[in-house]
């Protein structure tokens, strides 16, 4: 079975700081694995989504990588805001079947502080 | 960009009635759907994944005669919380994605409160 982890569980920076976020996963035979933003309440904002015979994916000031052979991604915010301030969740999928589910870590809670 | 909306985004029920969320994607067909529950402090658990004009597949631990899922058609499906209970209450999300390779895309989540 799949697990996701990710570390740490939660992340204090003062603003503009650049700050990684770690994403572990057991099998290493997965699809693709996506980045996910949510806020306090909402649902969650899909912010990258890496293939599995990628290895990075970047959009404005968030770069993922993806490391599929040691069974690890990272999310890097560059230069961070007040506005960045959220859970972030990775989930990977391990095929394309329709009926495969996407296996979620448990997310890290990050606040940028003013 | 491809919209989940989900509806409505707060509940608040009496214990023994049932309520039902609807999940739409706006901009695409999605063939699958899926369901998540979100207890506080904590990651997303699936519940089911449904497919459009079939059975929907509940995971283990899931009562599929507590949590009925329709779907009904390629643009909505619906989550019936039946008989609620106050354990029930958390906070359920759904997601969707119009192609095999896409991105999942989620709606804003429904705020479940049975008392």
């Amino acid at each position: 079975k799949q697990e996701v982890t990710q570390i740490p569980a939660a992340l204090s920076v003062p603003e503009g700081e650049n700050l990684v976020l770690n994403c572990s996963f057991t099998d290493s035979a997965i699809y693709n694995l996506q980045w996910f933003r949510q806020d306090p309440g909402k649902g969650l904002t899909s912010l990258l989504l890496i293939q599995s015979s990628q290895r990075e994916q970047t959009s404005g000031r968030l770069n993922a990588s993806l490391d599929k052979s040691s069974g690890r991604s990272t999310l890097y915010i560059a230069a961070s805001q007040p506005g960045d301030s959220a859970t972030y969740l990775c989930a990977v999928r391990k095929s394309l079947s329709n009926f495969n589910k996407f296996y979620f870590g448990s997310g890290t809670k990050l606040n940028v502080k003013p | 960009g491809a919209v989940v909306s989900q509806h409505p985004s707060w509940v608040i029920c009496k214990s023994g009635t049932s309520v039902k969320i609807e999940c739409r994607s706006l901009d695409f067909q999605a063939t699958t759907m899926f369901w998540y529950r979100q207890f506080p402090k904590q990651s997303l658990m699936l519940m089911a994944t449904s497919n459009e004009g079939s059975k929907a597949t509940y995971e283990q631990g899931v009562e599929k005669d507590k949590f009925l899922i329709n779907h009904a058609s390629l643009t909505l499906s619906t989550l019936t919380v039946t008989s609620a209970h106050p354990e029930d209450s958390s906070f359920y999300i759904c997601s969707a994605r119009d192609q095999g390779n896409s991105p999942l895309h989620f709606g804003n989540g429904t705020r479940l409160t049975v008392t």
